[in-house]
């Protein structure tokens, strides 16, 4: 079965510090996301891409915050200068052509900010 | 906008005792809604979504939901639970404008007791 990964799976970095993680979804997906969890809560949309740019974000995903596609397979969430509160799991998500289509999750990426 | 509820933050239930999560969904236009299940430090996994048709639903792991559209809910069923079901259950709601993104409820912790 297809499946989408993410690397690293556990990342700590000091406050300050970039962080950029890697998402590789399923090959003919259309749609792309991130999200992020909180010890476990709630599965906060970050951001939507599609076709190259980014289709909708939401209000945790500021100016600290990037995404890119810059090869056509991986998929990278770029967090500039981390916060404590940045500390979290963040999961990559896709779905392909239909809009109705089921989320594909990655295992996800823990972030620990120190 | 989209949103949906999930009342619960846990529920118990017996083993081989049948099992409810509830949703309850607000949105604007056709609802297209989704169930999810994480297990510790795992990404969510589809269980099964409503998107037209029938209003009861069949999914993965004898999970089924119903979809009630004059009291706005699709809860989530099982007839007989297993000690394996426990886990975080999300109800999920598809906003179909922009890029198609997934927003989800709260989370309803289930622990099935041998």
């Amino acid at each position: 079965e297809p499946e989408v990964t993410q690397t690293p799976s556990h990342q700590v970095t000091q406050m300050g510090q970039e962080v950029i993680l890697r998402c590789v979804p399923i090959s003919n997906h259309l749609y792309f996301y991130w999200y992020r969890q909180i010890l476990g809560q709630k599965v906060e949309f970050l951001v939507s891409f599609y076709n190259n740019e980014i289709s909708e974000k939401s209000e945790i995903f500021d100016d600290q915050f990037s995404v890119e596609r810059p090869d056509g397979s991986n998929f990278t969430l770029k967090i500039r200068s981390t916060k404590l509160e940045d500390s979290a799991m963040y999961f990559c998500a896709s779905i392909g052509g239909a809009g109705t289509g089921e989320l594909f999750f990655g295992e996800g990426s823990r972030l620990t900010v120190l | 906008a989209q949103s949906v509820a999930q009342p619960e933050d846990q529920v118990n239930v017996a083993e081989g005792n049948p099992l409810t999560v509830k949703c309850t969904y607000s949105v604007s236009g056709n609802p297209y809604l989704f169930w999810y299940v994480q297990y510790p430090n795992r990404g969510l996994q589809f269980l099964l979504k409503y998107i037209t048709g029938d209003n009861l639903v069949k999914g993965s792991y004898g999970f089924e939901a119903e979809f009630n559209k004059s009291q706005t809910s699709f809860h989530l069923k099982k007839p007989s639970a297993l000690v394996s079901d426990s886990a975080l259950y999300f109800c999920a709601v598809r906003d179909m404008t922009g890029g198609f993104k997934t927003i989800f409820g709260a989370g309803t912790r289930l622990f099935v007791k041998a």
